[in-house]
């Protein structure tokens, strides 16, 4: 089946490490997001890819870096720079039809935990 | 992007018809209007996209204004299952156009039984 994978589902460190969240996608879509959210609040992006080896700030890209070095690839990297990780991540990849971009679809996120 | 307003919560009887209110005033000639939804802890959900035409899928119908600074989401016969916190983005649709797809706070709707 196709679609949007993101692991682990839940995820526990302790502060000052950085951790990297996968998200892998078997849709062949060209674009992938990150996104946080956290209690009572909307989603908030990181970073997005358009292309592969290409990406770009999102609106809280602070204490994070990703890399996009395959197409169905877009890793998350939490550094120790971040000062609030705790929160729930979610990547989601889109694509185009013609000249309109399609929906995006949202993997089922990654609840990370710092202690 | 243009900045969409949605009410923060609304009501609506099961088997009623839910309509949720979007706000895009400022919203670009080459901008489309998205509709998500997103279920508690999970990933959102798309539902619809237009243009400036009415459209309707299986899930629901999208209705813009002719000015295109508002639109509605109408969900025909809402269910308990469509209680949810629900988004609408506007975004550049054309190729090469593409940026960050960004989220408001969205509107919860909540079925009542």
């Amino acid at each position: 089946d196709g679609g949007i994978t993101q692991s682990p589902k839940y995820l526990f460190r302790k502060e000052g490490q950085n951790v990297t969240l996968s998200c892998e996608q078997n849709l062949n879509h060209d674009a992938m997001y990150w996104y946080r959210q956290d209690p009572g609040q909307g989603l908030r992006l990181i970073y997005y890819s358009q292309i592969v080896n290409d990406f770009q700030k999102g609106d809280i890209a602070e204490g994070y870096s990703v890399s996009r070095e395959k197409k169905e690839s877009f890793p998350l990297t939490v550094t120790s720079a971040q000062k609030n990780p705790t929160a729930f991540y979610l990547c989601a990849s889109s694509t185009e039809q013609g000249a309109v971009i399609t929906e995006a679809f949202f993997g089922q996120g990654t609840r990370l935990t710092v202690v | 992007d243009a900045k969409t307003t949605q009410p923060t919560s609304m009501d609506c009887a099961e088997g009623r018809a839910a309509n949720l209110p979007c706000n895009h005033s400022t919203i670009s000639g080459n901008e489309y209007v998205y509709w998500y939804r997103q279920i508690h802890s999970q990933g959102p959900q798309y539902i619809i996209h237009g243009l400036k035409n009415n459209e309707t899928n299986e899930m629901a119908s999208l209705i813009i204004t002719e000015d295109r600074k508002s639109s509605t989401l109408i969900l025909p016969h809402a269910t308990l299952r469509d209680t949810a916190v629900y988004y609408c983005i506007v975004r550049v649709g054309a190729r090469g156009g593409a940026d960050g797809l960004t989220f408001g706070k969205g509107t919860h709707l909540i079925i009542q039984p």
